[in-house]
């Protein structure tokens, strides 16, 4: 079965300090999202993309964030510089077209700021 | 602004039936979807509702009333691996139709 996947799993990071999350999304899939989840609490939306631009973003996604598309597979999320609390788990879920109700979302990458 | 609440826990023994309630208060809609979710792990997608009424998916049920803002899970034959934190979600409806979480609920099966 198809699945999203997601590296690296955990990321440790100095405040201030660049990082990139990284993903692959289904393969015929064409609508990609980001998502938090901080620890304990409930998954926000953070950015989607459609048609290799941003379609809609949150509040949270300020101009320390970003997202690409580099090439055919790869999605990410780039935190340029970042703070204590961006810490949380960062999913990323791609959906079809037909089944836009039905996001899969890949194992997360836990991102710890120190 | 947009809310969805659920209760925080529910505790059920094995085998038992359990409803997790979800009401929403949302500026667009589109379908009300339930995920499962292990320790922290992937959401994973359980059941879809588009219109009012009810959808059974093996021993998952979902429901929905629009008119009413409301939606349930019912979980039957209650297994240990089903301890899990269960979110409600709504599809916004826009153009790529993101998803805003509700709350979640923590169930505890106990044998």
């Amino acid at each position: 079965e198809p699945e999203v996947t997601q590296t690296p799993s955990h990321q440790v990071t100095q405040m201030g300090q660049e990082v990139i999350l990284r993903c692959v999304p289904i393969s015929n899939h064409l609508y990609f999202y980001w998502y938090r989840q901080i620890l304990g609490q409930k998954v926000e939306f953070l950015v989607s993309f459609y048609n290799n631009e941003i379609s809609e973003k949150s509040e949270i996604f300020d101009d320390q964030f970003s997202v690409e598309r580099p090439d055919g597979s790869n999605f990410t999320l780039k935190i340029r510089s970042t703070k204590l609390e961006d810490s949380a788990m960062y999913f990323c879920a791609s959906s079809d077209a037909d089944r836009f109700h039905e996001q899969y979302f890949g194992p997360g990458t836990r991102l710890t700021v120190t | 602004g947009q809310s969805l609440e659920q209760p925080s826990e529910v505790t059920a023994v094995e085998g038992a039936i359990v409803q997790i309630n979800c009401t929403y208060q949302t500026s667009g809609f589109y379908g009300l979807s339930w995920y499962q979710q292990h320790d922290g792990g992937a959401p994973t997608f359980l059941s879809y509702n588009a219109l009012d009424g009810l959808e059974e998916t093996g021993r998952f049920s979902s429901f929905l009333s629009r008119s009413d803002s409301y939606g349930y899970l019912l979980l039957q034959e209650l297994q240990m691996k089903d301890s899990a934190s269960y979110f409600c979600a709504v599809g916004d409806g826009g153009a790529t139709n993101k998803l805003i979480f509700g709350t979640g609920t923590l169930l505890a099966v106990q044998p």
